[in-house]
């Protein structure tokens, strides 16, 4: 079955630097990546996604590139606020309508 | 427009006991998948359902574990004979028949086994 690895485990930054967390995978069917953002007691948001035939996507401070050769994907967050901090968690799937695997997700620390 | 609903929001049972937790999947959404947070973890899959019908089961324990999510009414997840092990957070999420992909999440049941 398809196995994520989530990298690093924490990661701590400063307000306004960039924060980037990576994601590996293993079977190559998989075709679809979301991202989601948890807050201590809350439920997993889906905060951005990409499908395999695209290789960036984008959306204001945020922005996640994918490298199917490699099977590895990113998530990119620029100008970070404290409001960002959270767990992420990465995932994939192999197509519409089937489980999503999860990484074990990093902790975002954003400091003053 | 109502997101994805669970309840009971928390859920305390002493060993033996059974649970049952109950999801709501969005309006318009057909598709429910049920997940298990362990402390401090990421989320693992359990069940994947449509009304009526148990789509992939792969990650449900053999005993003790079931899912139904019947024609009227939310999808329930039932545990039998509750252990420790099984306290966790269980998240449900939904997703549309025009948008597979995509999964939404309910607010989760925290379950604590004394």
């Amino acid at each position: 079955g398809e196995n994520v690895e989530q990298h690093p485990s924490t990661l701590s930054v400063q307000e306004g630097d960039s924060a980037v967390i990576k994601c590996t995978y293993s079977d190559s069917a998989s075709n679809y990546f979301p991202w989601y953002k948890q807050e201590l007691g809350k439920r997993p948001q889906l905060i951005i996604d990409i499908r395999s035939n695209v290789g960036e996507k984008k959306d204001q401070r945020i922005a996640v590139t994918l490298n199917k050769t490699a099977k590895h994907f990113s998530l990119h967050i620029t100008e970070t606020q404290p409001e960002d901090s959270a767990v992420y968690f990465c995932a994939a799937s192999t197509g519409t309508a089937s489980k999503l695997t999860f990484g074990t997700g990093t902790r975002l620390q954003v400091t003053l | 427009n109502a997101g994805v609903m669970q309840n009971p929001r928390h859920l305390v049972r002493r060993r033996g006991q059974e649970a049952r937790l109950r999801c709501s999947p969005m309006k318009g959404h057909s598709h429910v998948y049920w997940y298990r947070q362990l402390p401090e973890e990421g989320l693992k899959f359990m069940v994947y359902l449509q009304k009526e019908n148990i789509i992939d089961e792969s990650g449900m324990p053999k005993e003790r574990f079931s899912a139904e999510f019947p024609k009227e009414g939310p999808s329930i997840l039932r545990i039998q004979q509750v252990v420790r092990g099984d306290s966790a957070a269980y998240f449900c999420a939904s997703s549309s028949s025009g948008s597979l992909l995509e999964q939404y999440f309910g607010p989760g049941t925290r379950l604590t086994v004394t």
